[in-house]
């Protein structure tokens, strides 16, 4: 089966410290893999995407994350987080398959503190 | 610039009323696709579409039927609104295939029923 873990529903750290979001997917053919974010009251808006290649991608706003097929993991980080990096991000799995439904995680609120 | 519009923003319904969620998109893609978002759950796929006249069912369908009229137009209807289903609906649109298998999101519709 299919599924996408995020084992930390909240991360709190201090402006300008570094980050890392932790995200482990389940699936045994050749995931394709994002990373989301959501600001307050407002929709998803796409972060970064894996699809294959060099496993470090890199996505808006200094974000970026790794992709380890031996560990099942798509990590998210950042090197110096600020105050408006405060949402909450979601880790999604593509299996690539006919509709391309998408797998979520349930989602990190990440509060950075001023 | 991507596009999806929803309407309303926020619904407020009774119990056993009919509710229409409307959802429009600009980016010419083929499939379009309801989700809730619920507090530990993520988002989970509800009704999805592959074209004009075309509807399938997600993971939760039960409860919601789906109508797409056109290439740019997806609606979710609730023909018998229940509290269980007061939550914040969102929809997205997507290409498929080697070129794309991201999603751009709707700013979502916030659904009470009372």
């Amino acid at each position: 089966a299919q599924s996408v873990t995020q084992p930390d529903a909240r991360v709190t750290v201090s402006e300008g410290a570094s980050l890392q979001l932790r995200c482990k997917y389940s699936y045994s053919g050749t995931p394709y893999l994002f990373w989301y974010v959501q600001y307050p009251r407002q929709g998803l808006q796409l972060l970064l995407k894996y699809y294959s290649g060099d496993p470090v991608v890199q996505g808006v706003n200094g974000f970026e994350a790794e992709f380890s097929k031996s560990n099942s993991s798509f990590h998210l980080r950042k090197a110096s987080v600020h105050w408006s990096d405060s949402a909450v991000y979601f880790c999604v799995l593509s299996a690539g398959s006919s509709g391309n439904k998408l797998i979520f995680g349930i989602g990190t609120l990440l509060s950075v503190k001023p | 610039e991507a596009a999806v519009t929803q309407s309303p923003r926020n619904k407020v319904a009774v119990t056993g009323g009919k509710v229409t969620l409307s959802c429009n998109q600009t980016n010419n893609h083929n499939n379009m696709y309801w989700y809730r978002q619920d507090t530990g759950h993520g988002l989970r796929l509800i009704h999805y579409s592959y074209g004009a006249g075309s509807t399938e069912k997600g993971d939760i369908p039960d409860g919601y039927k789906a109508s797409r009229p056109s290439q740019e137009n997806f609606s979710l209807i609730l023909e018998l609104a229940t509290p269980s289903q007061t939550s914040v609906y969102f929809c997205a649109s997507g290409g498929w295939g080697v070129v794309s298998y991201e999603q751009y999101f709707g700013p979502g519709t916030r659904l009470t029923v009372l």
